[in-house]
C-alpha cells in the first residue's frame, strides 16, 4: 500500500518561514494536496495540485512537489497558522492516502 | 453556500452496523465525487472511501473494504456509508467531503462537513 510520511512536528518563530515536507515513493508523479486542521474543527484545504491555492487562502502559503517529496511552505508565519497539517495524494491501489500529519507550532 | 451535514453517528457495539448519511446543499451534488474520511480520537486523518459523481467508480481503503459500502442518491443530494462488522478500531469522527475535481487521478477535498462521532464499544 502507498504511504506518505510527514515529520510529527515543526516549530517556527513568528514572521519566519515554515516548511512541512511530505515524502512518498515517486510522489512527484502524483498530485499533492494539503489540509490545515485546528483543534475541534474540520480540515481546510490550503493547497491542491501541488501549488494551487484555493480561494481565500493567503499568498504566504505555497507548495511544490518533485521527486519523492512535496513541500508546503508558509512565509511570514503568523500565530493563526498554528495547527495540524496533512498532505494527501491519490494512489490507484490505495485511494486517497493521507500523511500522518505535522503539528505546526509558532513560538 | 456549500453545506455538508453528516448524521447517523452514535454508540454501537462491536460487530454491529450503522448507516451514516451526508446531506449536501449549495452546489450541484450530482456533478461532484464525494468521499468519507475518518479521524480516530487524537489521531490523524484516514481516507475511508470515495464515489464518483455517477456512482460508476467506487473506492475503499483496505481497512474497510468488504465491511463498508459507500453509496449516493443524486436525486436526494445525499451520500451514505453503510458500516457493518464494526470493530473498536473503527471508532472515529466520520467526515463527508467533496472532491474539487481538479483533474483525473487526483484528490482535493475542498468542502468538509462537521463530522459525526461513531464510538464502537461494548
Amino acid at each position: 500500500s502507498y504511504e506518505l510520511t510527514q515529520p510529527p512536528s515543526v516549530s517556527v518563530s513568528p514572521g519566519q518561514t515554515a516548511s512541512i515536507a511530505c515524502s512518498g515513493d515517486k510522489l512527484g508523479d502524483k498530485s499533492a494536496s494539503w489540509y490545515q486542521q485546528k483543534p475541534g474543527q474540520s480540515p481546510v484545504l490550503v493547497m491542491y495540485q501541488d501549488r494551487t491555492r484555493p480561494s481565500g487562502i493567503p499568498e504566504r502559503f505555497s507548495g511544490s512537489n518533485s521527486g519523492n517529496t512535496a513541500t508546503l511552505t508558509i512565509s511570514g508565519t503568523q500565530a493563526m497558522d498554528e495547527g495540524d497539517y496533512y498532505c494527501q495524494a491519490w494512489d490507484i491501489n490505495s485511494g486517497g492516502v493521507f500523511g500522518g500529519g505535522t503539528k505546526l507550532t509558532v513560538l | 453556500e456549500v453545506q455538508l451535514v453528516e448524521s447517523g453517528g452514535g454508540l454501537v457495539k462491536p460487530g454491529g452496523s450503522l448507516r451514516l448519511s451526508c446531506a449536501a446543499s449549495g452546489f450541484t451534488f450530482s456533478t461532484y465525487s464525494m468521499n468519507w474520511v475518518r479521524q480516530a480520537p487524537g489521531k490523524g486523518l484516514e481516507w475511508v472511501s470515495g464515489i464518483s459523481s455517477s456512482s460508476k467508480h467506487i473506492y475503499y481503503a483496505d481497512s474497510v473494504r468488504g465491511r463498508f459500502t459507500i453509496s449516493r442518491d443524486n436525486a436526494k443530494n445525499s451520500l451514505y456509508l453503510q458500516m457493518n462488522s464494526l470493530a473498536v478500531e473503527d471508532t472515529a469522527v466520520y467526515y463527508c467531503a467533496r472532491d474539487l475535481g481538479a483533474a483525473l487521478g487526483t484528490i482535493s477535498l475542498d468542502y468538509w462537513g462537521q463530522g459525526t462521532l461513531v464510538p464502537v464499544s461494548s
